[in-house]
């Protein structure tokens, strides 16, 4: 079964800051790896996806994330925070095989302070 | 291109009553999901269904929650009676044939007393 692990609970960064978000995944094969933000009351947004390829990935609002087959792991990256980004950001795991079932992290929240 | 459609966006009931929620996918869109996301949580899968035919409720507690999509567009999840523990944002999802990740709409959120 595929699953995912984020293992920051809750990151504090300070404006202008670098991020980096950890996402580790578990499944048999290469998967679809995303990563998705939701801000207070709201629902998710689509960042950035990973289907094939190149294994960094650009994504809207300035974040990326790469992908390393030999770490499991999809981390995302943004060179330089900015307030709006306060949010909650998840991490999914897509079964590439049969239909597309895809698993979701826990999730880490991100505060920013000026 | 309209987004994915959900109503009600909040809803507040005692327990045992019964409640029903209702989402529009994006047009075109085969795969529609259903998630449960509990405050503090990731989004769980309910239900996904494939055109109009399930494919995965393997975590549907079915004693109590049922869904349908019928002609393969809009769906419905119901919950019947509900319990305390069902309070939650149920989150509508869809998803084209091909695998383009998939695009959520806004919630319902839930509230049992």
């Amino acid at each position: 079964a595929q699953s995912v692990t984020q293992p920051d609970i809750h990151i504090t960064v300070s404006e202008g800051a670098s991020l980096e978000l950890r996402c580790n995944y578990s499944y048999g094969a290469t998967p679809y790896l995303f990563w998705y933000v939701q801000s207070p009351g709201q629902g998710l947004q689509l960042l950035l996806k990973y289907f094939s390829g190149d294994t960094l990935v650009q994504g809207i609002k300035g974040f990326e994330a790469e992908f390393k087959r030999s770490q499991s792991s999809f981390n995302l990256r943004k060179p330089s925070v900015h307030w709006s980004d306060a949010a909650e950001y998840f991490c999914a795991v897509g079964a590439t095989g049969g239909y597309q079932k895809v698993t979701f992290g826990t999730g880490t929240k991100l505060q920013v302070i000026p | 291109e309209a987004g994915v459609a959900q109503s009600p966006r909040y809803k507040i009931i005692e327990k045992r009553q019964s409640v029903a929620f209702w989402c529009n996918p994006i047009s075109g869109h085969a795969t529609l999901y259903w998630y449960q996301q509990i405050l503090g949580q990731g989004p769980k899968l309910l239900i996904q269904f494939q055109n109009n035919g399930v494919v995965d409720d393997s975590q549907l507690p079915k004693d109590r929650f049922s869904a349908e999509r019928l002609k393969g567009v809009d769906s419905t999840l119901k919950i019947q009676p509900a319990k305390l523990e069902d309070s939650a944002v149920y989150l509508c999802a869809s998803s084209p044939r091909s695998s383009g990740g998939i695009y959520f709409g806004p919630g319902t959120r839930l509230l049992v007393l």
